[in-house]
């Protein structure tokens, strides 16, 4: 059955403080992987698609990399206004269907 | 670009009337639109994908005579929850996936704002 996971479910960050979000995924074949972000009350808006393992994606403090296996998301010296719950999602040679994980919720303190 | 709207944002109802969702692409022709609903703290689960032009496919466990979707154009699928009960509340949230030469639709999906309906 194909899977997403995310961890950790919640981060608490300082202002400036660097890390890394985790997304571990089982798909019967990955047509892709996509990290959106959602804030509270929100619809999720779209950030990165990853297509192949070894490609990486930067947007401002955000870069996404991706393995055979997990996908990372990088936050570089976050803000407050980072503050969101990111979304992992992957997509199977199935159809066209994305597989959700749970979410990180990530919170940056000034 | 890739913009998608919702409308209405908000909805309150009473038990057993029926509501519409409107979800559009607005800078774009979408060949598939999908409906999402999501509970508190949860993430979002698919209730059913649809085709321009043709019936929608449902989810596991999503009654289709609950939940009618019409995609009646490019840009525009609707959602209409049918005599709606309190167990339905929850956020509907609505994406499009580009539309691509020879019926094909790019992965990755944009998302509309989203719409709370509140059913009393």
């Amino acid at each position: 059955e194909d899977q997403v996971t995310q961890s950790p479910e919640a981060l608490r960050l300082q202002e400036g403080e660097s890390s890394s979000l985790n997304c571990s995924y089982t798909v019967s074949g990955l047509r892709g992987l996509f990290w959106y972000r959602q804030d509270p009350g929100k619809g999720p808006e779209f950030l990165f698609t990853l297509y192949s393992a070894g490609e990486e994606k930067e947007k401002e403090r955000l870069k996404a990399t991706l393995t055979k296996k997990e996908s990372f998301l990088h936050i570089t010296a976050p803000k407050p206004e980072d503050s969101a719950t990111y979304l992992c999602a992957v997509a199977n040679q199935a159809g066209t269907a994305l597989i959700f994980g749970k979410g990180t919720t990530l919170s940056v303190s000034s | 670009g890739a913009v998608v709207s919702q409308h209405p944002s908000w909805v309150i109802c009473k038990s057993g009337t029926s509501v519409k969702i409107e979800c559009r692409s607005l800078d774009f022709q979408a060949t598939t639109m999908f409906w999402y609903r999501q509970f508190p703290k949860q993430s979002l689960m698919l209730m059913a994908t649809s085709n321009e032009g043709s019936k929608a496919t449902y989810e596991q466990g999503v009654e289709k005579d609950k939940f009618l979707i019409n995609h009646a154009s490019l840009t525009l699928s609707t959602l209409t929850v049918t005599s709606a009960h309190p167990e339905d509340s929850s956020f509907y949230i609505c994406s499009a996936s580009y539309g691509l030469a020879g019926g094909w639709s790019t992965d990755t999906q944009y998302f509309g704002p989203g719409t709370r309906l509140t059913v009393l």
